[in-house]
């Protein structure tokens, strides 16, 4: 069965500080994964995505994601956070078509 | 704009109504996805289409829930005899055929049931 834990609900940085959000993900076989972000109000957009080609994933907006097998992780990245990047942050396996989300990073970004 | 379109955007309704809710994918994507999100949730995954055909459902989708995509373009999600419980952000999303596609959501649906 494939799953997806995000390890933490809220994380809060200033900006111009980097940013990690972690994520943790359970598959029977390599699977594709997805970092999601929502803006209050509007719809889900894709940051970025690992298919298995390169396990360092680079993504819209300076973000960027490295699959790592053996600690079956995920985490995303970006080294300067901007007050535009306060959002909120889903981790997502593909299983057949079928995503699986996990339960979401709200970040938010301090002046 | 050439997203994926949802209507109607909001939905207040008593407890025991019917609602329909239709969604419009991107034009040439033949996959189309149903989700539901709860508050504090992540979107849990409904049931998809292939051009007309539902090839899955999941086990959240009850017997007063269906959903359609008559000629393979635009889906409709339909509750019977809605319950509070039913209240949620429903969710559509598109994608085309091939490996690895990602999937692109619309703005969806937020549903209230009273």
């Amino acid at each position: 069965a494939q799953s997806v834990t995000q390890l933490d609900s809220h994380v809060s940085v200033s900006e111009g500080t980097p940013v990690l959000l972690r994520c943790n993900y359970s598959s029977s076989y390599s699977p594709s994964l997805f970092w999601y972000v929502q803006h209050p109000n509007k719809g889900l957009q894709l940051l970025l995505k690992y298919t298995s080609a390169a396990t360092l994933v680079k993504g819209i907006n300076g973000f960027e994601a490295e699959f790592k097998k053996s600690e079956t992780s995920f985490h995303l990245t970006k080294p300067s956070a901007h007050m535009s990047d306060a959002a909120e942050y889903f981790c997502v396996v593909d299983n057949f078509n079928k995503f699986y989300f996990g339960s979401g990073t709200k970040l938010n970004v301090k002046p | 704009d050439t997203g994926v379109s949802q209507n109607p955007r909001h939905k207040i309704t008593k407890r025991g109504q019917n609602v329909t809710f239709r969604c419009d994918p991107i034009s040439e994507h033949n996959r189309l996805y149903w989700y539901r999100q709860t508050l504090g949730q992540g979107p849990e995954f409904l049931t998809y289409f292939q051009n007309e055909a539902q090839l899955e459902k999941s086990r959240l989708l009850s017997d007063r829930f269906s959903a359609e995509r008559p000629k393979g373009s635009f889906s409709t999600l339909e509750i019977q005899r809605t319950e509070q419980g039913d209240s949620a952000m429903y969710l559509c999303a598109s994608s085309s055929t091939g490996g690895f596609s990602e999937q692109y959501f619309g703005p969806g649906t937020r549903l209230t049931v009273t």
